[in-house]
């Protein structure tokens, strides 16, 4: 079936880099996507990845796909205290379900000053 | 800008309650979700509708319906409130397949059931 899967923390100084990873099981999804949700808000799409690509550069963001091994990550260079949030990766499989996306747990991020 | 607006932030409803959670989007999306937040378990799906009248399940729609009488509104009834419905209810909108549309998200209503 479909999962997807992250580590549920993450704690970084400001100024270093954080890297948040994500494994998925659907080796047929097309697209996978990063959010980010802030205290007290929805889920904000931060980037994407189509799944022919390896890297996308975004910024100070930088997702890299391993589609072999089904890996996912997210590294945020510079990472600042308003960086601090929950980070969801999630897939989006083709096929039936192609008007959804399946989420993981989410990924909280606390950066220390 | 997308802007999808869920009418309430918090609600406190009673057991066995019926229960009405309105979304509304104002950039005309065929798609339309309600999703659940539970901590450790990530958003996982209730039901979505891909046009007006029209709903498919998601992975929990047990003790929930909805209503899509108008393209711009999405509805999620508990239509007898438990306590382990407590949680955060996220209503998103896309357009097209999620491969190729991000979904949008509104603010989120957290509903306690006491």
């Amino acid at each position: 079936g479909e999962d997807v899967e992250q580590s549920l923390f993450l704690s970084v100084r400001e100024g270093d880099s954080s890297v948040i990873n994500c494994t998925y099981t659907d080796s047929s999804s097309t697209y996978l996507y990063w959010y980010k949700q802030e205290p007290g808000a929805g889920l904000q799409l931060l980037t994407y990845i189509f799944s022919n690509m390896d890297m996308k550069q975004d910024q100070r963001l930088t997702v890299l796909l391993n589609k072999k091994d089904k890996h996912l990550s997210l590294r945020i260079a510079d990472t600042q205290t308003g960086d601090s949030a929950i980070y969801f990766c999630a897939e989006s499989p083709e096929g039936d379900s192609s008007y959804k996306l399946i989420f993981g747990s989410g990924t909280r991020l606390l950066v220390r000053p | 800008d997308v802007k999808v607006t869920q009418s309430s932030r918090y609600l406190v409803k009673r057991t066995g309650e019926k229960v009405f959670l309105e979304c509304v989007q104002d950039m005309d999306h065929e798609n339309m979700f309600w999703y659940r937040q539970d901590p450790g378990l990530g958003l996982r799906l209730i039901y979505f509708s891909y046009d007006v009248k029209m709903k498919e399940k998601g992975d929990i729609p047990e003790g929930y319906s909805v209503s899509r009488e108008k393209k711009e509104r999405f509805s999620l009834i508990l239509e007898s409130a438990s306590t382990n419905q407590t949680s955060m209810y996220l209503c998103a909108t896309g357009t097209g397949t999620a491969y190729n549309s991000p979904l949008h998200f509104g603010n989120g209503t957290r509903l306690t059931v006491t």
